[in-house]
Formats: structure tokens, sequence, C-alpha cells
């Protein structure tokens, strides 16, 4: 079966650059979450979109941004990168329920090392 | 707002040994609930879920029970193996019609299961 990918799955910045995170969606899932994994941390969220609009923000700083496209890849973009946003970055991707409810599926992850 | 708490690791135990991980919530209304899985170097795999008070989800052997009155859903298995040595997730979503679909997080429990 399909799964969430992810690209790159390890990207090496420097301080004050820009990174853009890739995720391809299950086929036919309408909403996408982004996280983000500190070492040994749990995942925080960090945003989501739900058929291409922002459907819900978290703990995302303000040099971050995303979106979600036509074809439902979302991209995240950081700018001016610290080093305190190394960490592991996770998309995960859903079909909205009647209810609500749903199941999310992550992807691989994309490792981040700002040095 | 929402919060997961998971019994703190790491978790050392032999092959074949009975596994509990606690896990107890806080929400407001009906939320769903879920165990993620970890694996060394790897992304998150939903292992179990149970959307509603009572529910059982089960998978692998592994089994969690939805359970209102005390606001838990322990993580249960009858004889692991080392295949098991992972870091597992507790979680939570919802209910949606407050809190989206965005999964909150517990600390994270490490397993480390010996021949």
């Amino acid at each position: 079966a399909a799964g969430v990918i992810q690209s790159p799955r390890h990207l090496i910045k420097e301080k004050r650059e820009t990174a853009t995170l890739k995720c391809y969606p299950i086929p036919r899932h309408d909403t996408v979450y982004w996280y983000q994994q500190g070492p040994g941390q749990d995942p925080q969220f960090l945003i989501s979109f739900y058929e291409k609009m922002q459907s819900d923000k978290g703990s995302i700083p303000d040099r971050f941004s995303a979106q979600q496209f036509s074809d439902y890849h979302s991209e995240l973009n950081m700018s001016s990168l610290e080093l305190g946003d190394s960490a592991l970055y996770f998309c995960a991707s859903s079909l909205k329920g009647l209810a609500g409810e749903e199941t999310q599926y992550f992807g691989p992850g994309t490792r981040l090392l700002v040095l | 707002g929402n919060s997961v708490t998971q019994m703190e690791g790491p978790v050392t135990l032999s092959e074949e040994a009975f596994l509990t991980i606690n896990c107890t919530y806080t929400a407001t209304g009906y939320p769903s609930l879920f165990w993620y899985v970890q694996y060394p170097g790897e992304g998150l795999q939903l292992l179990l879920k149970a959307t509603k008070a009572d529910d059982k989800g089960s998978n692998k052997g592994f089994e969690a029970t939805y359970r209102k009155e005390t606001t838990s859903f322990h993580l249960e298995k009858g004889s692991v193996q080392v295949s098991d040595s992972a870091v597992y997730f507790c979680a939570l979503s919802g209910p949606f019609y407050n809190q989206g679909g965005k999964l909150i997080f517990g600390q994270g429990t490490e397993l480390s299961v010996k021949p």
C-alpha cells in the first residue's frame, strides 16, 4: 500500500539559511499534518491543512510557513534557521471521517540538522 | 488543555515477559486514543486505536482499552519479543468539534526486550 512520502530524508543547513521540506500524502487523503520531534522528545504539532486550506495551527514559529498544493502535497518552508530547529520533522496524512474521526499515517520524517 | 501522561522509561524486560505501559489522559469530551510505535531511526507507526469508551484496540498481540472512568488507555502484551524493542507513544486527538484532529502525544516510553 502507498505510504506518506517525505523528502528529503536528511538535510544539513547552516544558521540563517532556508529549508524546504516536502510531503506527499497517501492518495485520496485530504488532510496533512506537520509535527516536529526534538531529540528525545515527543512530536509536537505545528500546522495542518484540510482540502488545501490551513485548518489548525500549533507551536509553529513565525519563521516557518507551509501550504498545501492542488495535488495535495504540502511543503514546510523554514527561514532564518536556528540551531534549535534541528529535529525530526514528520508529515502525516489522513482522510476526514463524517464525525471527524480519522487516523493519521506518518511518513518516515526529514531529519534536519542546523550547524 | 488536553494532555497525555505516560509511565517513564526505559522499560527493560526479558523475552516472553508481560508488558504494561501506563497511559492516562486529560481531555474535555470524548477524544480518540492511539498507540504509536517508533523503531530506531524510523517514523511513527500506528499500533492500535480506540475511538469511544470501552472500545478495545488490538494489533500484533498488543491491546489497550479506552477507560473513560479512569481516563486511561494502558498498553498490554502478554509475551514480548526482542523485535518489540522500540519507543511507544500514547496519543489523543479531538474531540474534533473543539480540538480538531491534531495529535497530542505523551512523552514516550522506551522498551528494551532482552533475549
